[in-house]
């Protein structure tokens, strides 16, 4: 089965904080996205990547960049973290018209 | 760009009835149609999916029928069960990578 890994479950930051969220796939998918949760919001795309080194702007990218350096890596950085940015992360990696696969998520809380 | 809109936002069943979970689209290009479960504290994971050139696909107790005239598609379970509870999104996909889902379904089946 292919295995999409977030480093982190919970993670506690403090305001202005860098943040990282790590997301690693095993399957050699060729994409990979990042969405935040929110109750009553669903499911937003932040950024997501159709290869190494591209990366395209979601619909809610603004607070947020990505890094792509390899192809099973996908990082989420919050340049400065605001608790506004209070949620749950999903890392999600697919093959091209294809079901993505999920991580089990990072439920990030910013005081 | 596509839009997903599902409905209910939340669905009480008695154990063992069925429940039925909706999604309409907007762009008649979308050609892929994947229902996910999301569990407590987990990511979503797929449960069925169906492509356009089909009506209606069956998995045991999970089915989705697909009308793409009227740009809509189901979820359907029968003889639900306790485990069956969980949120439910529905998405739709044109050509390329990015899906768009609906807002979800937050299903409980009451014993």
């Amino acid at each position: 089965d292919v295995k999409v890994t977030q480093s982190s479950r919970y993670l506690v930051k403090r305001t202005g904080e860098k943040v990282f969220l790590e997301c690693v796939q095993d399957m050699d998918h060729e994409n990979m996205f990042w969405y935040r949760q929110d109750p009553g919001l669903g499911l937003r795309l932040i950024y997501f990547s159709y290869d190494v080194k591209m990366k395209e702007k979601g619909d809610i990218p603004e607070g947020y960049s990505v890094s792509r350096e390899k192809k099973e890596r996908f990082s989420l950085i919050l340049e400065s973290a605001s608790t506004n940015q209070t949620s749950m992360y999903l890392c999600a990696s697919s093959w091209t018209s294809r079901g993505y696969t999920f991580g089990s998520g990072t439920r990030l809380t910013v005081v | 760009g596509e839009n997903v809109e599902q409905h209910p936002s939340t669905l009480s069943v008695q154990e063992g009835d069925s429940a039925v979970i909706k999604c309409t689209y907007s762009d008649s290009a979308s050609n892929y149609f994947p229902w996910y479960k999301q569990e407590l504290g987990k990511g979503p994971q797929l449960i069925i999916d169906i492509r356009s050139n089909v009506g209606e696909k069956k998995d045991q107790r999970i089915a989705v029928t697909l009308n793409k005239t009227a740009k809509h598609f189901s979820l359907h379970i029968t003889e639900t069960q306790p485990e069956d509870s969980a949120v439910y999104f529905c998405a739709a996909i044109r050509s390329g990578n990015q899906f768009y889902f609906g807002t979800g379904t937050s299903l409980t089946v009451i014993p």
